[in-house]
Order: C-alpha cells, then structure tokens, then sequence
C-alpha cells in the first residue's frame, strides 16, 4: 500500500492556473476511476473537491477540474485565488478493497 | 446537516489501547459504509479501515492490520476504533469519515488526537 506520488509543493500568482498530479499503479488510479481529490486547510478536517476522477460536488467551485491519463491523475485549478492556498491530497480505492491517499502538496498562492 | 464527532482521543503508553468513538447525525448512519483516516501531526493523510453498512465486511490498512478493530453501532449511530497494541508511529489525529458517494469519502469530522508516549 505504497501511497499514491504528488509533487511536495506547488505555487502560482493570483488568476493563473495551477496543475497537481498523482502517480499511482495499474493496481489503484490506472485500474479504477475512483480517484478524489481533497482540500485541507490547516487544522481543519479535508474537503471533498473532486470525485470519480472528474466530477464536483455541489458548492465547489467550477475552477476545479479534474483529469486522469494512465496511471496519473491530475487536479487542476483555474483563476487561482488566495483562498485556494491549502493542501491538496489524492485518493484512490485499489484491487485489494482498500484505499490509499497521496502525500499531500502544499500550493501557495503568491 | 451532516455531522461526525470524534472522541476518545487522548495520551496513552506504548501497547496500551485506547478505543475512539464517532457520533454521527443529520443523515441515516445504516445506510453508508463508514472509515477512519488518520494524519501524523504534520503529515499527510494515511487511510486506516473501513466497515460496511451492518458490519459484516471489514478491511484494514497494512500498518495497523491485526492491532486495531472497526466496528459499529447502528442503533446508537456510533462508529468504533478499537486500538491496540498501540506504538509511537499510531500518534495522529484520527478522522471518522462517511463514504457518501462509491468509494469515495465525502465527509469528515473533526479528528481526535491520539498520542502515544511514555
């Protein structure tokens, strides 16, 4: 139960767009489209932002879309505003009827 | 409104056990399979069980198989975390969390935080 690959830090200046990847296996991302992806700000419980790979709940914002090529997935957010600084984390259901996150990248809003 | 409120966290010694609780309210708790996810204090989020509707089909993540137990209490609306065994690496906040949508978490609590130190 490896976690899934995310890049550590990312950053942008306010309206640019921002991409977040997460490298898994054939086993977890590539096998299933049950990838979500969540928001955390510091100390506070994660948000729910993507699910099924590219669908957004109710309430989250159209600036956030989601992607999945192989066995990567990527979360991409447009207009970037000043509130969207937070961690990001990803998440995948795998073959063994388990589930297994990301490591978590930090964006910075410059 | 959705609500999932942790308890039971606190300090406990290296292969004491500690068990968590998690009241859930605002939506019908027999009806959704539920988990636990914990995050070591500066962290990333590490996925930790989950359990069925009526408790039938567990599953656990490798770093705890065997030492902790999921369980529910559906008359009472309350989920469990049975921790044993417990050692310093288990030291995290630890998020009950509902799977509102097929395989996927959609909401959390707040988390409890367990410390394990003598």
């Amino acid at each position: 139960q490896s976690a899934l690959t995310q890049p550590a830090s990312v950053s942008g200046s306010p309206g640019q767009s921002i991409t977040i990847s997460c490298t898994g296996t054939s086993s977890d991302v590539g096998g299933y489209n049950y990838v979500s992806w969540y928001q955390q700000h510091p100390g506070k419980a994660p948000k729910l932002m993507i699910y099924d790979v590219t669908n957004r709940p109710s309430g989250v914002s159209n600036r956030f879309s989601g992607s999945k090529s192989g066995n990567t997935a990527s979360l991409t957010i447009s207009g970037l505003q000043a509130e969207d600084e937070a961690d990001y984390y990803c998440s995948s259901y795998t073959s063994s009827s388990t589930w297994v996150f990301g490591g978590g990248t930090k964006l910075t809003v410059l | 409104e959705v609500q999932l409120v942790e308890s039971g966290g606190g300090l406990v010694q290296p292969g004491g056990s500690l068990r968590l609780s998690c009241a859930a309210s605002g939506f019908t708790f027999s009806s959704y399979w539920m988990h636990w996810v914990r995050q070591a204090p500066g962290k990333g989020l590490v996925w930790v069980s989950r359990i069925n509707r009526d408790g039938s089909s567990t599953g656990y993540g490798d770093s705890v198989k065997g030492r902790f137990t999921i369980s529910r209490d559906n008359a009472k609306n309350t989920l469990y975390l049975q921790m044993d065994s417990l050692r310093a690496e288990d030291t995290a906040v630890y998020y009950c969390a509902r799977e509102g949508i097929v395989a996927t978490i959609d909401c959390w609590g707040q988390g409890t935080l367990v410390t394990v130190s003598s």
